[in-house]
């Protein structure tokens, strides 16, 4: 089945203390984003990656950092965990950064206390 | 940068029509998508619109209008499983959404 996988699905930490969520694709999809969603703000791209070993920051890329060693694997890093990045954190992929069609893992739920 | 400007809520009764408009100011713009979602699940691809037109798909349609800067998502025969959250996204090298319209249907 073809799909965007992500974990964890919830996350409660502590401020300053560095976590990584993970997000996979089986598509064979060059293109790969995290977005951010908090209420009444819409999803707001964190970071994208047009093809291995590419990244470049999106619209709300401070605090965070990516990889992308494999086309499969694009992980989310929060090096040091603020309160105000309490926020439901999707992955997406699609064929393409011109694709229409952008395929969202099912969400990470993380609370920073 | 971009900024993408859709209302906040509509609600209708089923059966009915909605359509749900959406303007954007874009550096770049290859076209117009639009997600739904639902309560907090994941966003899913509802229609795409890389030039002026009506595109339409089953019950869901969307138009776009490049030299308006200018789109819409008609939804027709409502039905409580259109109760969602529905955005539009401009597509350039990124992609960037509205805030999104939560659209309440009713019986």
């Amino acid at each position: 089945e073809a799909q965007v996988t992500q974990n964890p699905r919830y996350l409660i930490t502590v401020t300053g203390k560095k976590l990584t969520v993970t997000c996979s694709q089986n598509m064979n999809h060059e293109y790969m984003s995290w977005y951010r969603q908090d209420p009444g703000l819409g999803l707001r791209q964190i970071y994208y990656s047009m093809n291995v070993e590419v990244t470049d920051k999106g619209d709300v890329p401070e605090g965070y950092k990516v990889s992308r060693k494999e086309k499969r694997n694009f992980p989310l890093i929060l090096e040091s965990p603020s309160p105000n990045q309490t926020s439901l954190y999707f992955c997406a992929s699609s064929k393409d950064r011109g694709q229409e069609t952008q395929y969202f893992g099912p969400g990470t739920r993380l609370l920073v206390l | 940068g971009q900024s993408l400007e859709q209302p906040s809520e509509v609600t209708a009764v089923e059966g009915a029509i909605v359509q749900i408009n959406c303007t954007y100011q874009t550096s770049g713009f290859y076209g117009l998508s639009w997600y739904q979602q639902h309560d907090g699940g994941a966003p899913t691809f509802l229609s795409y619109n890389a030039l002026d037109g009506l595109e339409e798909t089953g019950r869901f349609s969307s138009f776009l209008s490049r030299s308006d800067s200018y789109g819409y998502l008609l939804l027709q025969e409502l039905q409580m499983k259109d109760s969602a959250s529905y955005f539009c996204a401009a597509n350039d090298y990124k992609l960037s959404f509205g805030a999104g319209t939560t659209v309440t249907v009713r019986a």
